[in-house]
C-alpha cells in the first residue's frame, strides 16, 4: 500500500463524545481525503485537504472538522459523536500527474452508541 | 452538487457468466476512475478514463467511456470468484481534482 495508516482500525464511543481519528502518509502528498463509507451511498467525500493549513468541506461535513498541521497527517474530529456517525472511515491519498488514482487506507470502523 | 449514480446496487451472478456494472453523471466529467473494494477491504484503483467515447481492456474487464463524457460501464467477461467485491466508479470535474464523487457501487457475487 502506498503508505497510508489510519488509527484507531476500530473504536466504539458513546454519544456526545469527542472522537479523532487520524491519518498518517509516507509519500509527501499534498491532496488528502476523508471519506465515509455506508450501505447504499458508496463513499461519501467529508473534507478534503490540499496543502498544510489548506482545508475544504465535502458533500457531508456537518458535525466533522479536520485539521492538516503537517504534510503527513490529517486529522478528522466528530467534536460530538451522534449514531449517525456510526461508519467505516477511509482516508485518502491522491497522485499527481496523468493519473489521479487515489489510495486508500485500511479504514476506521467507528461505532457510536 | 454533482451526482454519480451507479446500477445495478447489486448483482449475482454464475461463476462463468458476464457482468456488467453502469455509471452516470449529472455532470460533464474530466475523468472517470473505477476502483475494487474487496469484502473487509479498501478501495484499489482499477483505471482512469479521460477521452470521449475511450474504451480500455485489462485482461476480462472492458471499461468505457461515453461520448458525452458522462457515462461510463465496467463489463466483466467469463467472471471467476476472485471478481467478487464492490466495484465504484468515480468522477472528476474539469478544473481540477479535488473534490471527486464516488458512484454508490456494484457488490458483485459470484456463484461458483
Amino acid at each position: 500500500d502506498a503508505g497510508i495508516t489510519q488509527s484507531p482500525r476500530h473504536k466504539v464511543t458513546e454519544t456526545g463524545t469527542p472522537v479523532t481519528l487520524r491519518c498518517h502518509q509516507t509519500e509527501n502528498h499534498r491532496y488528502m481525503y476523508w471519506y465515509r463509507q455506508d450501505p447504499g451511498h458508496g463513499l461519501r467525500l467529508i473534507h478534503y485537504s490540499y496543502g498544510v493549513k489548506d482545508t475544504d468541506k465535502g458533500e457531508v461535513s456537518d458535525g466533522y472538522s479536520v485539521s492538516r498541521s503537517k504534510t503527513e497527517d490529517f486529522l478528522l474530529t466528530l467534536e460530538s459523536a451522534t449514531s449517525s456517525q456510526t461508519s467505516v472511515y477511509f482516508c485518502a491519498i491522491r497522485t499527481p500527474g496523468q493519473t489521479h488514482e487515489a489510495f486508500f487506507g485500511q479504514g476506521t470502523r467507528l461505532t457510536v452508541v | 452538487g454533482q451526482q454519480v449514480m451507479q446500477i445495478p446496487q447489486y448483482q449475482h451472478v454464475q461463476e462463468g457468466e458476464d457482468f456488467t456494472t453502469y455509471c452516470n453523471s449529472s455532470t460533464t466529467l474530466s475523468n472517470i476512475q473505477w476502483y475494487k473494494q474487496r469484502p473487509g477491504g479498501h478501495p484499489v484503483f482499477l483505471i482512469q478514463l479521460v477521452k470521449s467515447g475511450e474504451v480500455k481492456k485489462q485482461k476480462r474487464l472492458t471499461f468505457q467511456f461515453g461520448e458525452a463524457k458522462k457515462n461510463s460501464s465496467l463489463h466483466i467477461t467469463a467472471t471467476q470468484t476472485t471478481d467478487v467485491g464492490t466495484y465504484f466508479c468515480a468522477g472528476e470535474l474539469s478544473g481540477g481534482y479535488q473534490k471527486v464523487t464516488f458512484g454508490t457501487g456494484t457488490k458483485l457475487q459470484v456463484i461458483p
